[in-house]
């Protein structure tokens, strides 16, 4: 199984920051990458898929990069509400699988 | 509006029984792969089963492989999983997630989340 690894596991920054979230895979999925917000009690929310890609409706400040075993989630400027639990996926084999997530937390 | 509206979820003992349902509106259910993903409490999300539009293909697992079965009825627009043998460490809130359209040959990423349902395994 394809394990994907998520740096750093908490990340202290402040509004209006640029922060960046990384993630690695055990082998090459090329570019199958999603990236996901979640808030407390809430399920989580598609950002970005093919490692790169847009979902439609989020705020462009939202962007990513990668292909191979690296990946990152770069928010450009952070906003009140981007304060949450970030975590990629991989679905390059048939058995998905998420990092561990990463917290981005106020500085 | 896309919804996912998941229901079945409790308090049940360990080695017992639970199938949880997902009810779907607002899209072509029937076009559709499904999944479930759980998250422990405190922890991170885990995939756990994938069934395609036309319940042709299934995968699992291999945590809850030979106890959960994933199942669909379009005609009734619904995503099931039963859960047999269950332990402690299937305590979740579960998750049916709908796939996107940009996926890979084996798999995809999920555009749409219920918003779960918390299954608690303890006697």
């Amino acid at each position: 199984d394809i394990q994907m690894t998520q740096s750093p596991s908490t990340l202290s920054a402040s509004v209006g920051d640029r922060v960046t979230i990384t993630c690695r895979a055990s082998q090459s999925i090329s570019s199958w990458l999603a990236w996901y917000q979640q808030k407390p009690g809430k399920a989580p929310k598609l950002l970005i898929y093919k490692a790169s890609s847009l979902e439609s409706g989020v705020p462009s400040r939202f962007s990513g990069s990668g292909s191979g075993t690296e990946f990152t989630l770069t928010i450009s400027s952070l906003q009140p509400d981007d304060f949450a639990t970030y975590y990629c996926q991989q679905y390059n084999s048939y058995r998905s699988s998420f990092g561990q997530g990463t917290k981005l937390e106020i500085k | 509006e896309v919804q996912l509206v998941e229901s079945g979820g409790g308090l049940v003992q360990p080695g017992g029984s639970l199938r949880l349902s997902c009810a779907a509106s607002g899209f072509t259910f029937s076009s559709y792969s499904m999944n479930w993903v759980r998250q422990a409490p405190g922890k991170g999300l885990e995939w756990v089963s994938y069934i395609s539009s036309s319940s042709s293909t299934i995968y699992y697992a291999d945590s809850v492989k030979g106890r959960f079965t994933i199942s669909r009825d379009n005609a009734k627009n619904s995503l099931y999983l039963q859960m047999n043998s269950l332990r402690a460490e299937d305590t979740a809130v579960y998750y049916c997630a709908r796939e996107g359209i940009y996926c890979s040959s084996n798999a995809c990423y999920f555009d749409y989340w219920g918003q779960g349902t918390l299954v608690t395994v303890s006697s």
